[in-house]
């Protein structure tokens, strides 16, 4: 267990729709990730959070959006959703240890859009 | 062109073998590199880390740099049957991940 909570686990919606994936960072971790992972394109990293500010940008659609609130928890947004979005969306959270700087992944969000 | 580049496999071996993991990358500019595991289904762990060229060595497996070819490796001896995973290599800040090697042991 990373310690990296991620939730709803599973989710199945239709095309046009919006929904919110939510995780929850290791204890003490103030930099929050959200990365992408499809079969043809691999893990795909979408947004970085610090403490609350946006820190880096990847390859983030339009439609998909994110927040790290106070408490440091963060949401991720997709809108307008197609069937391409589906998906496996990892959070991760990171901390500076022996090894550097460690990213550790939640257990990702299963989106399927039909 | 891809930030980095890795052979999908899937890669069979017997158990006992050597495994040899392999990425590519493009910017020179890299300074971090890291190999992740990542088992069916379940979010990556990270397995090594290193910084700049060089080897670096944790019981069985060795991750490898050459910057000049910009090439990095990952080696694993005496593969296991619970070694059977997906292997992702992850540069730049962890910003840019391969696609993943899918690996089997076979006992």
């Amino acid at each position: 267990d990373s310690g990296v909570t991620q939730t709803p686990k599973h989710l199945i919606t239709a095309t046009g729709q919006r929904v919110t994936l939510r995780c929850s960072p290791r204890s003490g971790d103030l930099s929050v990730y959200w990365y992408q992972q499809s079969l043809d394109q691999g893990l795909q990293f979408l947004i970085q959070y610090y403490n609350g500010e946006e820190r880096a940008k990847g390859n983030i659609l339009e439609r998909f959006s994110a927040q790290q609130f106070p408490d440091l928890h963060s949401e991720l947004n997709l809108s307008s959703l197609e069937l391409g979005d589906s998906a496996l969306y990892f959070c991760a959270s990171s901390a500076i240890t022996s090894s550097g700087n460690t990213i550790y992944f939640g257990e990702g969000s299963w989106l399927t859009v039909v | 062109q891809k930030e980095v580049e890795q052979d999908p496999g899937p890669l069979s071996v017997p158990e006992g073998a050597i495994v040899s993991l392999n990425c590519t990358y493009s910017n020179s500019a890299f300074q971090y590199f890291m190999w992740y595991r990542q088992y069916s289904r379940k979010g990556p762990e990270l397995l090594m880390y290193t910084y700049s060229s060089g080897n670096k060595e944790d019981g069985r497996f060795t991750a490898q740099v050459d910057k000049s070819s910009k090439y990095i490796s990952l080696f694993i001896r005496d593969s296991q049957p619970s070694d059977s995973a997906t292997y992702l290599c992850a540069l730049g800040g962890q910003f840019y991940f391969g696609t993943g090697t899918s690996l089997t042991v076979i006992p």
